[in-house]
């Protein structure tokens, strides 16, 4: 009931198209949802989240879209550039201090110039 | 955004020698801190939670005499690797809350030989 499903493992997308991620998740307790992107031999960095009560956010060229009553998010990320070639993870978490993230997967996101 | 540095970025040792790894929160105090490990091509796993003041929560299956954790400070957590061997080697990621968001070290690469 933990756990965070991510999908799909991969993806290929051109330059200047849309790249799309997807996450489901089983305990309607989690209360808070973010996206972190990673780059080979760095750490995790948060890319956008949402909080349940809200069902989009978009910020730049990244949106998150909530579906509350399916406990699926998604992640969209528009026009799509080499620069965001990278693994995503998306999580979730009770929001209190002192809880850590559950992970997904992660998706790793090729960009095509 | 708040920051978090994580010393040393990485480190070669050979089996039977410790390892300390350090986390520290820059700019804000973090009465919790975590510690994660990503093996490569794969999502991270959370070892241990850290508090200041207090021993730390580690997960199942997360060896407490091997992988020692000290939170001295509000601002400073340590992973000490004890007697290595090369199946310890990985990359190791520290994070910290800070108003309710979750920032990363840039992570430690830990090669044992």
């Amino acid at each position: 009931q933990q756990q965070v499903k991510q999908s799909p493992q991969s993806l290929i997308v051109q330059k200047g198209g849309i790249s799309i991620i997807n996450c489901a998740y089983e305990n309607t307790a989690f209360d808070y949802f973010p996206w972190y992107q990673q780059f080979p031999g760095k750490g995790p960095a948060l890319l956008i989240a949402i909080r349940p009560d809200v069902s989009e956010k978009k910020e730049g060229r990244f949106t998150i879209s909530f579906n509350k009553s399916a406990k699926q998010f998604s992640l969209h990320i528009m026009d799509s550039q080499p620069g965001d070639s990278a693994t995503y993870f998306c999580a979730a978490t009770f929001n209190q201090a002192g809880t850590a993230l559950i992970f997904g997967k992660g998706t790793t996101l090729s960009v095509s110039s | 955004g708040a920051v978090v540095s994580q010393h040393p970025s990485r480190v070669i040792c050979k089996s039977g020698t410790s390892v300390k790894i350090e986390c520290r929160s820059l700019d804000f105090q973090a009465t919790t801190m975590f510690w994660y490990r990503q093996f490569p091509k794969q999502s991270l796993m959370l070892m241990a939670t850290s508090n200041e003041g207090s021993k730390a929560t580690y997960e199942q299956g997360v060896e407490k005499d091997k992988f020692l954790i000290n939170h001295a400070s509000l601002t400073l957590s340590t992973l000490t690797v004890t007697s290595a061997h090369p199946e310890d080697s990985s990359f190791y990621i520290c994070s910290a809350s800070f108003l309710g968001v979750q920032y990363f070290g840039a992570g430690t690469r830990l090669s044992v030989l």
